[in-house]
């Protein structure tokens, strides 16, 4: 159970481009998703919170226009990095939480997407 | 807000000996702890938490312990096997902002 599947694994597209990330919780639904980034070697720095039906929050220093983020669904979050350029090439990975239990209930990452901005 | 400190950064057991990563936390509000695995080019997979009404949490060759008081958690893993060889995180929640802030995560390295 507590399956997230995250959609491209890897993109590789030209400096300008505009890329969407899909982030889907499979087997049960996610009221709050969030969005990591990771640069090599380094931990994991969260840029923002997607909540069901309402604006994301995002993280201090984090553009909310150049990183949109929409979750129009209780299974779906996308992430669209717009005009990308190559400081914007990372990995970046999303997680989702179960709606029902603790108010801490885990967080369940899907498998990351590698973008290269060329 | 919450730090979360992780010790140490690298570590290298040969099989079978155990490994035992360490993480401290500031603020005392926060009351979930879990810990993540990642391998290459993967995300990261919980492996156990432990929330803080507990001391202790085991899982077959996996353990967890918190000391509220010093603010301290470690994991535990007993018999280590080669495919334990990941990057291992963990990471504290207060609940009220339901964010996870994770340490800096440790390379473990099992060899044969």
């Amino acid at each position: 159970g507590a399956v997230v599947s995250q959609h491209p694994s890897r993109v590789i597209c030209k400096s300008g481009t505009s890329v969407k990330i899909e982030c889907r919780s499979l087997d049960f639904q996610a009221t709050t998703m969030f969005w990591y980034r990771q640069f090599p070697k380094q931990s994991l720095m969260l840029m923002a919170t997607s909540n069901e039906g309402s604006k994301a929050t995002y993280e201090q220093g984090v553009e909310k226009d150049k990183f949109l983020i929409n979750h129009a669904s209780l299974t779906l979050s996308t992430l669209t990095v717009t005009s990308a350029h190559p400081e914007d090439s990372s990995f970046y990975i999303c997680s989702a939480r179960d709606r029902e239990g603790y108010s801490n209930q885990p967080q369940h990452f899907g498998d990351g997407t590698r973008l290269s901005i060329l | 807000g919450e730090n979360v400190e992780q010790h140490p950064s690298t570590l290298s057991v040969q099989e079978g000996d155990s490994a035992v990563i360490k993480c401290t936390y500031s603020d005392s509000a926060s009351n979930y702890f879990p810990w993540y695995k990642q391998e290459l080019g993967k995300g990261p997979q919980l492996i156990i938490d432990i929330r803080s009404n507990v001391g202790e949490k085991k899982d077959q060759r996996i353990a967890v312990t918190l000391n509220k008081t010093a603010k301290h958690f470690s994991l535990h893993i007993t018999e280590t096997q080669p495919e334990d060889s990941a990057v291992y995180f963990c990471a504290a929640d207060t609940g009220t902002a339901s964010k996870l802030t994770f340490g800096t995560g440790t390379r473990l390295q099992v060899t044969l």
